[in-house]
């Protein structure tokens, strides 16, 4: 399977100010996770959207998602230093009732104090 | 609730040689997976198994790469011989079903150079 696309690459902001990641993916969905992955935790689970979903949100965390333009994005509000992380969309393909995750390339964010 | 144990953390071998990875998952989860992230890279999946049952190895290189779970608990990835390419960190996840949405836990990986 294609991984998806993560846009910007690196993203480099401060403390208190607010972070957008968009994702773009290439094929029918059943949802859409966002993962973050820094040495401390490893790789952990932040929020699930739905197909039929278009927003969610989670603490600060807001998620949407465009099934017609295939695309998503993650908002993460009022930064932490903590939040210093790689971020990661991953689509749930599969076709024969298992889940099947297919990750994007990551978006690298660095939240300076 | 302990999480997702991998061993060994690190591992260094020259081309051609063979190494094994090990995974326990969290008790009571019927589903692991067995994942390859090349550095700069989303994570791939390898294989996922149901119970001791493959649901899915389409994208495992089978001529060099094997994994079994035979009790439906631990599983072990195998590669023999490795190349270059496979320098990577191969992380393992598990989750109570991987029918519909269950949430997948990860281990902390174990990264592999190749020499």
């Amino acid at each position: 399977s294609q991984q998806g696309e993560e846009d910007p690459q690196a993203l480099s902001i401060q403390e208190g100010e607010n972070a957008t990641m968009n994702c773009s993916y290439k094929t029918s969905i059943n949802n859409l996770q966002w993962y973050r992955q820094n040495s401390g935790r490893g790789l952990v689970h932040l929020i699930l959207i739905r197909s039929n979903e278009r927003e969610k949100h989670s603490g600060r965390l807001r998620v949407t998602l465009d099934t017609s333009k295939k695309s998503s994005s993650l908002l993460i509000t009022a930064s932490r230093a903590a939040d210093t992380a790689s971020y990661f969309c991953a689509t749930d393909e599969g076709n024969t009732g298992f889940q099947k995750l297919v990750f994007g390339t990551g978006t690298r964010l660095l939240v300076s104090p | 609730e302990a999480g997702v144990a991998q061993s060994p953390r690190y591992k260094i071998i020259e081309k051609r040689q063979s190494v094994a990875f090990w995974c326990n998952p969290i008790s009571g989860h019927a589903t692991l997976y067995w994942y390859q992230q090349i550095l700069g890279q989303g994570p791939k999946l390898l294989i996922q198994f149901q119970n001791n049952g493959v649901v899915d190895d389409s994208q495992l290189p089978k001529d060099r790469f094997s994994a079994e779970r035979l009790k439906g608990v631990d599983s072990t990835l195998k590669i023999q011989p490795a190349k270059l390419e496979d320098s990577a960190v191969y992380l393992c996840a598990s989750s109570s079903s991987g029918r519909d949405y269950n949430e997948q836990f990860f281990g902390p990986g174990t990264r592999l150079t190749v020499l």
